[in-house]
């Protein structure tokens, strides 16, 4: 079935220090992977995304890599700092012809200690 | 250019009430999906809507649970007879055809 795993559930980071947040998935009809972040008590919010014909993506200080063969993919945030503390989430989706939506990861919860 | 907007924000009912949530997808967008999260855990899908359509509800219970998108107006997702484990944020997302899907704020439904 299709299933999304992420780890870690939490991960605390000092302030300027990087933080690598992974996904893994079991669609192989699986073409595009969001990452969002939601801080409390508001919606997710997409923060950057990957398609299957890429291999790597980079946004300032946020990039996302994909490793299709193996079905992973990470999120990385360099320098990190206090208002990157969040619920982060990944995401899975499938645009060919089948399920359309975007199945999530459980979680991380990152902390940026100042 | 609005957001993903999501009304009442807070709704509390009592049990057997109904709980109406409302999603008004950015202008543009033709297809909305509805998510629910219990505290501390993630996003589960519950159902994804195209204009008069839903193409996918297979994450929506059976029974008491409805949704819909019209051809005019937001997309409604209709709770009946709340028991008290439907308390949850419930949040929707709207994309124009397999395209970004951006959240609006949820709406937080607890029942009494």
């Amino acid at each position: 079935g299709e299933n999304v795993e992420q780890h870690p559930s939490t991960l605390s980071v000092q302030e300027g220090d990087s933080a690598v947040i992974k996904c893994t998935y079991s669609d192989s009809a699986s073409n595009y992977f969001p990452w969002y972040k939601q801080e409390l008590g508001k919606g997710p919010q997409l923060i950057i995304d990957i398609r299957s014909n890429v291999g790597e993506k980079k946004d300032q200080r946020i990039a996302v890599t994909l490793n299709k063969t193996a079905k992973h993919f990470s999120l990385h945030i360099t320098e990190t700092q206090p208002e990157d503390s969040a619920v982060y989430f990944c995401a899975a989706f499938r645009t060919t012809s089948g399920t359309y939506k975007y199945i999530f990861g459980t979680g991380t919860r990152l902390k940026v200690l100042a | 250019n609005a957001g993903v907007m999501q009304n009442p924000r807070h709704l509390v009912r009592r049990r057997g009430q109904e709980a109406r949530l409302r999603c008004s997808p950015m202008k543009g967008h033709s297809h909305v999906y509805w998510y629910r999260q219990l505290p501390e855990e993630g996003l589960k899908f519950m159902v994804y809507l195209q204009k008069e359509n839903i193409i996918d509800e297979s994450g929506m219970p059976k029974e008491r649970f409805s949704a819909e998108f019209p051809k005019e107006g937001p997309s409604i997702l209709r709770i009946q007879q709340v028991v008290r484990g439907d308390s949850a944020a419930y949040f929707c997302a709207s994309s124009p055809f397999l395209g970004e899907a951006f959240f609006g704020q949820g709406t937080r439904l607890t029942v009494v």
